[in-house]
């Protein structure tokens, strides 16, 4: 079957770096994205990777290994509005999204 | 920004009857889809669009159905709403591409009582 794992909920501190981890078995594979759902509102679009490397985009990036069904989001110089939660999805071979349960990610000051 | 829009935002209903949750954009996009998300859950896809006159059925299609006549508008019908369809529905579009990334409106959240 399709799946994804992420961690449930994480905490980290202000200005501080967190790595939120996902793992994928999906029917064919088109790429893995990231969203990011603020409490009460819609998912909206972080990042994209389908080829295996980092993709780095401010104070987010994004990493693929395609041969270990592995992804991680990481976010550096932490913000109290980066309390989200973050969501994992991978595309299969019929471009469906297979959506993650999403990472809840507390930020203490 | 993204410009897709779902009405009404906020829905309490009694059991049997038949509502439409409307969901609409101007961006032009071929590509529309509706969502089902618990609070921490995942999104389930109820139905989506590849374009005008095309609809295909999600993981929880059985007991909704959808119409793609124009390009921006994409409502879903429940027939008969039950307690069991409370939740948050959500609609998004993307553009034509296969891999493109999909822009969400700000959701309805159901209840049925």
């Amino acid at each position: 079957g399709q799946n994804i794992d992420q961690p449930t909920e994480m905490t980290a501190t202000e200005g501080a770096i967190v790595q939120i981890n996902c793992t994928y078995q999906t029917s064919g594979f088109n790429g893995l994205f990231w969203y990011q759902q603020h409490a009460g509102e819609a998912p909206t679009f972080l990042s994209y990777n389908v080829l295996d490397g980092l993709e780095e985009k401010g104070r987010f990036s994004s990493f693929l290994s395609r041969s270990k069904g592995y992804s991680y989001l990481l976010l550096k110089e932490l913000q109290m509005k980066d309390s989200a939660s973050y969501l994992c999805a991978a595309m299969d071979s019929n471009y469906q999204l297979i959506w993650g349960a999403g990472t809840k990610l507390i930020i203490k000051p | 920004e993204a410009d897709i829009y779902q009405t009404p935002r906020y829905l309490v209903i009694g059991t049997g009857k038949k509502i439409t949750l409307e969901c609409s954009q101007t961006m032009g996009h071929d590509k529309m889809y509706w969502y089902q998300q618990d609070p921490g859950m995942e999104l389930h896809l109820i139905h989506y669009s590849y374009g005008v006159n095309s609809t295909e059925k999600g993981d929880l299609s059985s007991e909704s159905t959808v119409s793609r006549i124009r390009t921006e508008h994409f409502p879903l019908t429940l027939e008969s709403a039950r307690p069991s369809h409370t939740s948050q529905y959500l609609c998004a579009s993307s553009e034509g591409r296969e891999a493109d990334q999909q822009y969400f409106g700000p959701g309805t959240r159901l209840t049925v009582t």
